[in-house]
């Protein structure tokens, strides 16, 4: 089972920053944070993930709680484009044969609105 | 940039047939997964693949199913006697090992149909 928890969904107006939350108050100190997003039936586009620092790229930024139980996703200027399923994954890292799988939840179906 | 790239994108067969979907990962990635969408419902991990031999597996992959890289680009996924219920989007995903760099990226899929 997945050990994320998401909002099944969101709206947000298009322009505005789009804040995803997610939840892992069981998370293992040698486990990340994952996001993807699913555009339709398209393949799980990779985002962004980080340990405990916040991450930033050229598509969105990740905010990890002090405590790494939660973590917000932000799309700081969500286009029509973004909309689509994001999903939230905790995973360690590559280690020979362990932790490989990502275990994909439900994730939050994020609307973005004209 | 470079992809992960599936064919065939669609593909129909009838119960019982064999098939074959293919996936060419990126190129200098070492680890190699299937995961499958059945329509509605969630993602769901099949199988890991490194070092030329399978490292995890789900309840899911059953013996109807095997994982071959034939060569040194390709990456398939066979199902011996398909079902209805194989029905669904399925994905490969590669990744390079490294704290930076840790990350499946995935291909656009292949819908199979089984009628």
């Amino acid at each position: 089972d997945a050990k994320t928890t998401q909002p099944p969904s969101m709206d947000c107006a298009e322009g505005r920053a789009a804040n995803l939350p997610c939840n892992h108050s069981t998370i293992s100190g040698n486990e990340y944070v994952y996001w993807y997003r699913q555009i339709h039936s398209q393949g799980p586009q990779y985002i962004i993930h980080g340990l405990k620092n916040n991450e930033t790229n050229e598509m969105a930024s990740l905010i990890i709680t002090e405590d790494r139980k939660s973590s917000t996703l932000i799309l700081p200027h969500a286009t029509l484009r973004d909309t689509a399923v994001y999903y939230c994954i905790v995973r360690v890292a590559v280690n020979n044969n362990a932790g490989n799988m990502l275990t994909f939840g439900g994730g939050t179906r994020l609307m973005v609105k004209p | 940039e470079p992809e992960v790239t599936q064919t065939p994108s669609h593909q129909v067969t009838q119960m019982g047939q064999e098939v074959i979907l293919r996936c060419v990962p990126i190129s200098n990635h070492l680890y190699f997964y299937w995961y499958r969408q059945i329509l509605g419902q969630k993602v769901e991990f099949l199988v890991s693949f490194y070092n030329n031999e399978i490292s995890e597996k789900s309840e899911i992959f059953d013996d109807q199913f095997s994982v071959e890289r034939p060569d040194g680009s390709n990456f398939t996924l066979k199902i011996r006697s398909t079902k209805l219920e194989d029905s669904a989007m399925y994905f490969c995903a590669s990744l390079y090992p490294g704290s930076s760099t840790d990350t499946q990226y995935f291909g656009p899929g292949t819908r199979l149909t089984v009628l």
